[in-house]
């Protein structure tokens, strides 16, 4: 099955600063990778996502890129805010037109610094 | 806009006790995906519902069982609760028919086994 690391699993920056968190996967049929905002007693709220024929997605502070070839994928905050602190999640899946159980990362504990 | 609505909010049992999740997922979506979250972990991919069938399963322990009923909406049946099942239980909701394969949480349920 799938497995996917993600690192760092905990990562202070200053407000202001970007923050980036790398994730990599093992299956290379997964196609659909989004992240997931976890704050403390909430569900994960998807923030971000990407399919593999888009290398790289932007929505205003949040992008994320995609190496197909390497199996990476990257969450990248620009900007960043006291709001933007809470566990950030990847996850990975194969979608063949609709998705299956996503494969989560362990987490990384994004923590912005005033 | 709607969001996927899960209940009980929280949920206290004793050991060998059965409990019961609901999930209601976002109208029109037809697909239904349960999660398990110990503390401080990633999410777990339990099981997914779609069009009432069951669709994929992962790490669900045969003391649960789960259904998705005509009105879409899901149950999560646990038996002979043991301590270890204490953990925050998500459900999430996809339209997949629309080939969308984005995933919504709901805010969980916090189940603990005492």
């Amino acid at each position: 099955g799938e497995n996917v690391e993600q690192h760092p699993s905990t990562l202070s920056v200053q407000e202001g600063d970007s923050a980036v968190i790398k994730c990599t996967y093992s299956d290379s049929a997964s196609n659909y990778f989004p992240w997931y905002k976890q704050e403390l007693g909430k569900g994960p709220q998807l923030i971000i996502d990407i399919r593999s024929n888009v290398g790289e997605k932007k929505d205003q502070r949040i992008a994320v890129t995609l190496n197909k070839t390497a199996k990476h994928f990257s969450l990248h905050i620009t900007e960043t805010q006291p709001e933007d602190s809470a566990v950030y999640f990847c996850a990975a899946s194969y979608s063949g037109g609709g998705a299956d159980g996503l494969t989560f990362g362990k987490g990384t504990h994004l923590i912005i610094q005033p | 806009a709607a969001g996927v609505i899960q209940s009980p909010r929280h949920l206290i049992k004793e050991k060998r006790e059965t409990a019961t999740l609901k999930c209601y997922p976002i109208p029109r979506h037809d697909t239904v995906y349960w999660y398990q979250q110990g503390p401080g972990q990633d999410p777990q991919f339990l099981i997914s519902f779609y069009e009432k069938m069951q669709s994929d399963k992962g790490s669900i322990p045969d003391r649960f069982s789960a259904q998705q009923f005509s009105d879409y909406h899901s149950e999560l049946n646990m038996s002979s609760l043991e301590l270890g099942d204490s953990a925050l239980y998500f459900c999430a909701s996809s339209f997949r028919t629309g080939g969308n394969e984005k995933l919504f949480f709901g805010s969980g349920t916090q189940l603990s086994v005492l």
